[in-house]
């Protein structure tokens, strides 16, 4: 099984924050990796795929990019509506989730 | 626009079978993409479960298959999800999913999901 991994597990930040995510997979994954934004109460929603493409309707405030075993997301400038718990997911083999990361309020 | 709705017992008694549907409406399943389940527990985090493409293959994560049925219906363009030999680990939310596989290398995520289904494991 292909083990997912994030740092940090949470994080506070203020509003106009830029803030990163890493993710890192157990072996490689090439680009198979995954973005998702899950608000409280809610399903998750798909942010990023393919490690670097933002998905439809996204605003461009998000961004991710790596290979391999190495993966980011970025959000530039942060806004009230992005604290939330963020997950990579891998779909290179099966399909693995990492354990998450909550952004809350600094 | 695609929406996707789970409905489940709410509650499953252990060693019996947990039985969740997902209804589909603005797309029929029969058409296109891959319709799968995903599981959500403080203890596991999101789990993938199984997904079964629109011709009918069906593909499960390892650990469940042994108790893992995945149908779907494409008279009521409908999905479901039957998990035998429950136990207390079982205990989580259910959310069915649309898996897209597009052309573009890594391209393979879930796409729509449901709002989600509880569905807890207790005698």
């Amino acid at each position: 099984d292909i083990q997912m991994t994030q740092s940090p597990t949470s994080l506070s930040a203020s509003l106009g924050d830029r803030v990163t995510i890493t993710c890192r997979a157990s072996q490689s994954i090439s680009n198979y990796l995954n973005w998702y934004q899950q608000r409280p109460g809610k399903a998750p929603k798909l942010l990023i795929y393919a490690a670097s493409s933002l998905q439809s309707g996204v605003p461009s405030r998000f961004s991710g990019g790596g290979s391999g075993t190495e993966f980011f997301l970025t959000i530039s400038s942060l806004q009230p509506e992005d604290f939330a718990t963020y997950f990579c997911q891998q779909s290179y083999t099966a399909f693995t989730f990492g354990p998450g990361t909550k952004v809350d309020v600094k | 626009q695609v929406q996707l709705k789970e409905s489940g017992p709410g509650l499953v008694k252990p060693s019996e079978t947990l039985s969740v549907t997902c209804s589909v409406s603005g797309f029929s399943i029969s058409s296109a993409y891959y319709w799968g389940w995903i599981r959500q527990s403080p203890e596991k985090g999101l789990e993938w479960i199984g997904s079964i493409s629109n011709s009918g293959n069906t593909f499960y994560n390892p650990s469940l298959k042994s108790r893992l049925t995945i149908s779907l219906d494409t008279s009521t363009n409908q999905f479901s999800l039957n998990l035998s030999s429950v136990t207390a680990a079982d205990t989580a939310l259910y959310y069915c999913v649309r898996r897209i596989v597009g052309t573009l290398g890594g391209f393979d995520a879930f796409d729509i999901w449901g709002q989600g289904t509880m569905v807890t494991v207790s005698s």
